[in-house]
């Protein structure tokens, strides 16, 4: 099955500065690449995803990006503010055979004044 | 986007009792449900896996006399904690992928998430 690595598991910044996230994938027949945000004690929203047949994409202060040969994506968010505090979920699915989407570990972003 | 409706949004039961939490998809065909355990600063834990109709399907280790999953339409799914005890304690979060435009897209979408406090 897949497997999500992610790393840092813990990110501190400061304002106005860019974190950056990454994650590694196993399974290279994955196609979707969610990313979720987490705010303590609420459930994952989705901030932006990507799939397999583009390698950038961009919405605003966060970008995703995609390197399917070394099986990897990362999540970019520059001028960060203090409301981007929270843990971030990557997560990657083969949608073709609806299968489980698996998370990362989670990155618990710190933004300081 | 969708949107699925979870409740109780936090629950304190006693040892030995059973508690259920519902999963409602509002706008939409939920025909797969997926109900995930997260514990303290921990990643969501995928326990199962249903299809609206049919058997869910239990990861590894996950017990499934003791979580009970029903999926009995499109539109409902739900979680039956069976004889909870103080390590069942966890946040559990439902969340739901359909049809779209007649396809499966991947996405999914979750609900708020209960949390379960067995004393």
């Amino acid at each position: 099955g897949e497997n999500v690595e992610q790393h840092p598991s813990t990110l501190s910044v400061q304002e106005g500065d860019s974190a950056v996230i990454k994650c590694t994938y196993s399974d290279s027949a994955s196609n979707y690449f969610p990313w979720y945000k987490q705010e303590l004690g609420k459930r994952p929203q989705l901030i932006i995803d990507i799939r397999s047949n583009v390698g950038e994409k961009k919405d605003q202060r966060i970008a995703v990006t995609l390197n399917k040969t070394a099986k990897h994506f990362s999540l970019h968010i520059t001028e960060t503010q203090p409301e981007d505090s929270a843990v971030y979920f990557c997560a990657a699915i083969h949608t073709g055979t609806a299968s489980k989407l698996t998370f990362g570990t989670g990155t618990r972003l710190q933004v300081t004044l | 986007g969708a949107v699925v409706s979870q409740h109780p949004s936090w629950v304190i039961c006693k040892s030995g009792t059973s508690v259920k939490i519902e999963c409602r998809s509002l706008d939409f065909q939920a025909t797969t449900m997926f109900w995930y355990r997260q514990f303290p600063k921990q990643s969501l834990m995928l326990m199962a896996t249903s299809n609206e109709g049919s058997k869910a399907t239990y990861e590894q280790g996950v017990e499934k006399d003791k979580f009970l999953i029903n999926h009995a339409s499109l539109t409902l799914s739900t979680l039956t904690v069976t004889s909870a005890h103080p390590e069942d304690s966890s946040f559990y979060i439902c969340s739901a992928s359909g049809l779209a435009g007649g396809l499966i897209t991947g996405e999914l979408f979750f609900g708020e998430g209960s949390r379960l406090t067995v004393l």
